[in-house]
């Protein structure tokens, strides 16, 4: 069982704007900040959003974070086939003398 | 560019000690900026944090796994390293290393090391 709640799933056409969703509390997304990760199969996560809203170098503004409380989201508009990939939300959480956190992950399919 | 490059058994027996070690390069690993991570993710699951260690030797672990976990560092090799005790099948999983501020996510990872449990 994760400490950040993610859906297992989300999907969407080509072209077309999805959110995936990242639900904590206060020891972890409200007073912590949050970051996106995209996974490939066989391959390590890479760094998507830090610190709720910024984007790597390289990370095209299709992809846009937010954090709104002991929430947060992470938005892919225009979407493209090569976007189809396991996605997971990250914070750190304060309780147990600290510790690093992630959602499930969500799949996400380009129908 | 700073690379972060797993290495160690891919094959550990239950109730036996899986060791990784994950080498720095292109990177300081004395930096005073940040720490160094072990995170894991078992074949079709997510991931999980392990522990992170400060080039000093403070360390902070996982409340699940700090009985049996021990991470260290060795500056002068530019070494990091992970050991935990009796493994059993559920520690089979890809194991990164990855390098973080405090109490921040993770920005650079290394490729990842499959380390099966089984006799």
């Amino acid at each position: 069982q994760s400490v950040l709640t993610q859906p297992p799933s989300a999907s969407g056409a080509p072209g077309q704007r999805v959110t995936i969703s990242c639900s904590g509390n206060t020891s972890n997304i409200e007073n912590n900040y949050v970051y996106w990760y995209r996974q490939l199969p066989g391959t390590a996560p890479k760094l998507l959003i830090y610190t709720n809203d910024q984007r790597p170098s390289g990370v095209p503004d299709r992809f846009s974070g937010s954090r709104s409380g002991t929430s947060a989201s992470l938005a892919i508009s225009g979407l493209r086939s090569e976007d189809e990939a396991d996605y997971y939300c990250a914070s750190w959480d304060d309780s147990l003398s600290g510790r690093g956190v992630f959602g499930g992950g969500t799949k996400l399919t380009v129908l | 560019q700073l690379q972060l490059q797993e290495s160690g058994p891919g094959l550990v027996k239950p109730s036996e000690t899986l060791s990784l070690t994950c080498t720095v390069s292109g990177g300081s690993i004395n930096s005073r900026n940040f720490f160094w991570a072990w995170i894991r993710q078992p074949p079709g699951k997510g991931l999980e944090w392990i522990g992170s260690i400060f080039y000093t030797g403070n360390t902070y672990y996982t409340p699940s796994l700090k009985s049996r976990l021990t991470i260290s560092v060795d500056t002068s090799k530019t070494q990091f390293y992970l050991e935990l005790k009796s493994v059993s099948a559920a520690d089979t999983a890809v194991y990164y290393c990855a390098r973080h501020p405090r109490r921040s996510g993770w920005f650079d990872w290394g490729q990842g090391t499959l380390v099966t449990v089984s006799s």
